[in-house]
C-alpha cells in the first residue's frame, strides 16, 4: 500500500539550516517531490527528485534520497522567516495516469 | 496569468445544499485533479480528468461530481452537502507529456458547511 509519513513540526531559528524528513513505504515509486504550502495558499511545488538519483541541490534547496531505506530529506540552507510554511512529501507511482500520495506535512516554523 | 484558478475562494453554505467549484488552467495541460484537504491539513486526491474523460475516481460519495466541459475546465458539484464535507479543495492540474508528473495547485476553495 501507499503511505507517506512525514514529522509534524519543526522549529529553528532564522540562519539555521532546517532538515525536514519523510518516509515512504512503496518501493515502485518514480518521483518524489517537496510542495510548500504557505498559510491561506495552494501548494506550490519546490523539488522533485527522480529514483534513481540519491541527491539534487537547488540554490538553498538540497534533497536527499535513501532509497534502500524509502527516505527522502529537504534540507533548507539559511532558513528565513519567508520559509515558514507546511512543507508536503509526495511520492508519485508508476501507471498509466500516475497519481500523488501525500504525506501530512511538516509545519515549518522560523523565528527571528 | 493565473495558471491555476478557482472559484469561490470561500463558501458557507448550509447543510443539505447543492454547491458548485469551478477551476480553470490556462497552462494548456492535459490532466486536472481534484483534491480535498481537511482540518489536519492531510491532502486526498478525489478526481483526475484527463481530456474530459475521468481517469481517477477514489473513493468519494457519488453526492460529489466533477464535470469537465473541455480540457481547461473542471468543476465540481456537491449534492446534500454534509458537515463532514467542510475543508479545503484543491484544483491541480498536470502536462500529459511529462515524466514526472508535476502538479500545479490552484489556490483553494475553503468550504465551511453549517
Amino acid at each position: 500500500g501507499e503511505d507517506v509519513e512525514q514529522s509534524l513540526f519543526l522549529s529553528v531559528r532564522e540562519g539555521d539550516s532546517s532538515v525536514i524528513n519523510c518516509t515512504y513505504t512503496d518501493s515502485s515509486s518514480t518521483y518524489l517531490y517537496w510542495y510548500k504550502q504557505e498559510p491561506g495558499a495552494g501548494l506550490q511545488l519546490l523539488t522533485y527528485i527522480f529514483s534513481n538519483m540519491d541527491m539534487k541541490q537547488d540554490q538553498r534547496l538540497t534533497v536527499l534520497l535513501n532509497k534502500k531505506d524509502k527516505h527522502l530529506s529537504l534540507r533548507i540552507a539559511d532558513t528565513q522567516t519567508g520559509d515558514s510554511a507546511i512543507y508536503f512529501c509526495a511520492e508519485s507511482i508508476p501507471g498509466g495516469y500516475s497519481t500523488l500520495t501525500f504525506g501530512k506535512g511538516t509545519m515549518l516554523l522560523v523565528s527571528p | 496569468d493565473t495558471a491555476v484558478s478557482q472559484t469561490p475562494k470561500y463558501l458557507v453554505t448550509q447543510m443539505g445544499n447543492d454547491k458548485s467549484i469551478k477551476c480553470e488552467q490556462n497552462l494548456g495541460h492535459d490532466t486536472m485533479y481534484w483534491y480535498k484537504q481537511d482540518s489536519k491539513k492531510f491532502l486526498k486526491i478525489m478526481f483526475s480528468y484527463n481530456n474530459k474523460e475521468l481517469i481517477i475516481n477514489e473513493t468519494v460519495p457519488n453526492r460529489f461530481s466533477p464535470k469537465s466541459p473541455d480540457k481547461a475546465h473542471l468543476n465540481l458539484h456537491i449534492n446534500s452537502l454534509e458537515l463532514g464535507d467542510s475543508a479545503v479543495y484543491f484544483c491541480a492540474s498536470s502536462p500529459r507529456d511529462r515524466r514526472a508528473n508535476e502538479q500545479f495547485f490552484g489556490p483553494g476553495t475553503r468550504l465551511t458547511v453549517l
